[in-house]
């Protein structure tokens, strides 16, 4: 079955710090990978996506992330984290499949940066 | 321009009763999805509609349906409520909904469904 992986519910990190929330994947082939952020009772945010190219792909409010083909892994990254990155992270894979057209989410880490 | 627009924004019904949702995507996107996010867990996929056209379905029982208008706007319908029915439901638009889409979605504020 076609799954996306956080091993980590929450992760706190002291502002300043650099920061790393974890996603793996089992999906065939090569999925379109995603990261969204998700604000109390708002709905989600894109951050960033990797479609192809270079491994490290950047997106907005510093972020950036990790593509590891041989581990199935994208992992989100920050240098500096702040106090208003605090919020719930999802990482999120679509299929290349041909008629595949469904997002599939992971179940979603909760950063907490500390002052 | 307005992002997508989502209503009800709350709402409480009763176990049996039916509920629909609306959705209107961003001006120009011509795809909607349908996600249901239960407390404590990532979206679900529950549809996507492309062009007035089903393109996917979840894995959601009968009792849910959806359709998309001639403006692209979306309702998604959920009969015979059950107490698990009770979550945000999230609507999703993007550019395009062909096999080719990379693009990212782009989502609504949700609909907070509680089923008593």
């Amino acid at each position: 079955a076609q799954s996306v992986a956080q091993p980590e519910d929450q992760v706190n990190v002291a502002e300043g710090n650099p920061l790393t929330v974890k996603c793996t994947y089992s999906v065939s082939g090569n999925p379109y990978l995603f990261w969204y952020v998700q604000y109390p009772n708002r709905g989600l945010q894109f951050l960033l996506k990797y479609i192809t190219g270079d491994n490290l792909v950047k997106g907005s409010y510093g972020f950036e992330a990790e593509f590891n083909k041989s581990q199935t892994s994208f992992h989100l990254k920050k240098p500096s984290a702040l106090v208003s990155d605090s919020a719930l992270y999802f990482c999120a894979v679509r299929p290349r499949t041909s008629g595949t057209y469904k997002y599939i989410f992971g179940t979603g880490t909760r950063l907490k940066v500390l002052a | 321009d307005a992002g997508v627009t989502q209503s009800p924004t709350h709402l409480i019904k009763t176990r049996g009763q039916h509920v629909t949702l609306r959705c209107s995507p961003i001006s120009g996107h011509k795809s909607v999805s349908w996600y249901q996010q239960v407390l404590g867990q990532g979206p679900q996929f529950i549809f996507q509609y492309y062009e007035k056209e089903e393109r996917g379905r979840g894995n959601f029982p009968d009792r849910f349906s959806a359709r998309q208008f001639p403006n692209y706007s979306s309702e998604l319908n959920v009969n015979a409520l059950l107490l698990g029915d009770s979550a945000l439901y999230l609507c999703a638009s993007s550019l395009a909904g062909t096999s080719v889409n990379t693009g990212e979605l782009f989502f609504g504020e949700g609909s907070r469904l509680t089923v008593l």
